[in-house]
């Protein structure tokens, strides 16, 4: 496709329950991130792959959420045993090698009821 | 560590007057910055980029805004505000010794005036 796509892009949830968010990036982009982004705030960096591996996942809360990407391209955003406050939007973005520009995806609203 | 600062979460203009959409920076080494407008129940969209090479960047919808490495700032301006322009505005900035990360700010809303 042109642009980067998530799926599905609402989701409802109830507490506890184990989720997937999926991504599928631009052909050909080598970088690929996840954000969060709650109510009145700016999306908060949860992970960066460069390729299959995570190179940097210092911005998952905790050990509920965990993500992968095994082919290099689609990524899938895991959460499990959700809690209330795990609701917001999750947006997927990736970027060619050189990092000039992010382009982002129209977001999953996560809502844990 | 790698912030951004916008000042200003909320700016109101009549339409037709000056946009000025702040934007500070914290890095300890060259940065590449950029502005992002979403808007409501969108994803975020590139207005403008800055990647080293010009200092005063034009970007789409009569935007542009100006690399200060002085003042660590990049500023967002648009001469003639537009009822279109409404929306949220995050300014973002990306350095290559952080793992790519793109570290945004927590936005500023702009409501135009008739």
């Amino acid at each position: 496709g042109a642009g980067v796509s998530q799926t599905p892009s609402n989701k409802v949830t109830e507490k506890g329950k184990y989720v997937e968010l999926r991504c599928d990036p631009i052909s050909g982009h080598t970088a690929l991130y996840w954000y969060r982004q709650s109510l009145g705030q700016g999306p908060e960096f949860l992970i960066y792959f460069q390729g299959t591996g995570a190179a940097d996942d210092s911005g998952l809360p905790n050990d509920r959420f965990f993500a992968v990407r095994p082919e290099g391209s689609v990524s899938t955003l895991k959460i499990q045993r959700t809690e209330r406050g795990d609701s917001a939007v999750y947006l997927c973005a990736s970027s060619p090698l050189d990092r000039t520009e992010a382009f982002f995806g129209q977001g999953t609203r996560l809502t844990v009821v | 560590a790698q912030s951004v600062t916008q000042l200003g979460s909320h700016v109101s203009v009549s339409e037709g007057a000056l946009v000025l959409l702040r934007c500070n920076y914290s890095s300890s080494v060259p940065p590449y910055l950029f502005w992002y407008v979403q808007y409501p129940n969108q994803g975020l969209q590139l207005l403008l980029k800055y990647t080293s090479a010009a200092t005063l960047v034009k970007g789409i919808n009569g935007f542009e805004a100006e690399f200060k490495k002085s003042e660590t700032s990049f500023h967002l301006t648009k001469p003639s505000a537009h009822m279109s322009d409404a929306a949220e505005y995050f300014c973002a900035v990306s350095v290559t010794n952080t793992g790519n990360q793109f570290y945004f700010g927590t936005g500023t809303s702009l409501t135009v005036i008739p």
